[in-house]
């Protein structure tokens, strides 16, 4: 099974920048990388989704090396509304396209201070 | 614009009840449907998902089924809940397996 592997908790303050990098190593050649935000009691939320290089949306950008076994989800200024849990994503090598899976881990815990 | 809704919001159901949820989408058509679970403090496992009507693919060996009757209804049974079956079940649609997931408000379930 495709694996992600993020840290477990992070801590910032309000008005900060924040990166969350995951490591994907077995992602396969043609699959995304996606990213979710998940309030407690709430169902995730989509915030980005990329495959290489560089994305930017009105809430975070996504950084993609070229290798593509790594990525990074940056948030610009955040705020104490941010405080969330961050998941990052990749699909199940074994189902593509319309049967593509989101293979879930724990995520990254944000908390973000006043 | 797309809207998903779940039913109950919450649960309270003792051990070897039956289980009914059900889901349903609006103002799309065809969509991929995805049952989830989450445990408190874990991450979602993909229960059930659905590319079409009476299309279901199970991902975990447990006492849960899923039906999927109309284009946009998927629904969750159980014959007999087990403790573990508590937890947090989250419905989800996508317009394909590349799309992103738009997730409903979840039914917190308590088997006591």
């Amino acid at each position: 099974l495709a694996k992600t592997t993020q840290p477990i908790s992070m801590d910032s303050y309000e008005g900060q920048e924040v990166n969350i990098t995951c490591s994907h190593n077995n992602i396969a050649t043609n699959d995304y990388i996606t990213w979710y935000q998940q309030f407690p009691s709430q169902g995730p939320r989509f915030i980005i989704q990329g495959y290489k290089t560089k994305v930017t949306n009105e809430v975070a950008s996504l950084f993609i090396p070229a290798d593509r076994k790594s990525s990074t989800l940056s948030l610009p200024r955040v705020s104490l509304s941010d405080t969330a849990v961050y998941y990052c994503l990749v699909g199940d090598p074994s189902n593509a396209g319309n049967n593509r899976k989101l293979i879930w881990g724990l995520g990254t815990s944000l908390a973000v201070n006043p | 614009s797309q809207t998903i809704h779940q039913w109950p919001a919450t649960l309270v159901q003792p051990v070897g009840s039956p289980l009914s949820l059900e889901c349903t989408v609006e103002g799309t058509s065809n969509p991929n449907l995805y049952w989830y679970r989450q445990a408190a403090g874990r991450g979602l496992q993909l229960l059930f998902y659905s590319v079409g009507i009476g299309q279901i693919s199970s991902e975990v060996p447990q006492n849960l089924s899923a039906s999927r009757p109309q284009d946009r209804q998927f629904i969750l049974s159980s014959k007999k809940l087990l403790l573990s079956d508590s937890g947090f079940y989250l419905c989800a649609w996508s317009s394909s397996g590349y799309n992103e997931q738009f997730f409903g408000p979840g039914t917190r379930l308590t088997v006591l």
